[in-house]
């Protein structure tokens, strides 16, 4: 099945940092999903992008799908920022159904 | 606030004891998922429905039991756990089944099996 593999896994900045989160795939989808994961365990939908570039924000998202890599950009962090940022691609069950695979998350942690 | 609403937030439970996990969606979507996170380990998918009716199992034990009502209510009925099945519990729904489909989750349910 497809692998996804994101980059680094653990992430501490300075409030105000920049900083971008890297996600590599094994195949060609035909689409990606970043969500980020608070403390408290909450996931979020931040991007649905299966190309190009999108702007949230102090968030944006490029997808490649060519090269098969998704990058995620966070401008002038905030503590609010922390917590677990996860990637995720579609991949065929082998009955058929379409679902999706994360990678094993980028934990960021944002101090003041 | 996603739209999905997870009760109750905390659990805690012995092997023997029997309790469910409820779920709900306010958006008017037709497919919902459960999903385990354990520490350590990526989500991994337990079961999907859509339109009510169960479309993977995603080899899940029988210890775990879900039941999908209607398209806005979703239920994981818990019996005899075991300790290692203490996780994170999260719901999620999507207008359509399949990865395609942006997903929205609730905020899950931490499970302490005792």
């Amino acid at each position: 099945g497809i692998q996804v593999e994101q980059s680094p896994p653990d992430l501490i900045l300075q409030e105000g940092a920049n900083s971008t989160l890297r996600c590599n795939f094994s195949d060609s989808v035909n689409n990606l999903q970043w969500f980020h994961q608070n403390p408290w365990g909450q996931l979020i939908n931040l991007f649905y992008i299966p190309s190009g570039t999108k702007q949230n924000g102090r968030l944006s998202a490029t997808t490649v799908a060519t090269e098969r890599y998704s990058l995620l950009y966070i401008s002038s962090s905030q503590t609010t920022d922390s917590g677990v940022y996860f990637c995720a691609v579609p991949s065929i069950y082998s009955g058929g159904y379409n679902k999706l695979i994360f990678g094993a998350g980028t934990r960021l942690a944002v101090h003041p | 606030e996603t739209g999905v609403t997870q009760t109750p937030r905390h659990l805690v439970m012995g092997m023997t004891n029997k309790k469910s996990l409820k779920c709900e969606q306010h958006l008017g979507h037709n497919a919902m998922y459960w999903y385990k996170q354990s520490a350590k380990k990526p989500l991994e998918l337990m079961f999907v429905y859509s339109l009510e009716e169960r479309v993977e199992n995603n080899s899940v034990p029988s210890r775990f039991s879900p039941e999908c009502p209607n398209s806005s209510h979703l239920f994981l009925h818990l019996h005899t756990l075991q300790p290692e099945d203490s996780a994170l519990y999260l719901c999620a729904s999507s207008q359509g089944q399949g990865g395609n489909e942006k997903l929205f989750f609730g905020s899950g349910t931490q499970l302490s099996v005792l």
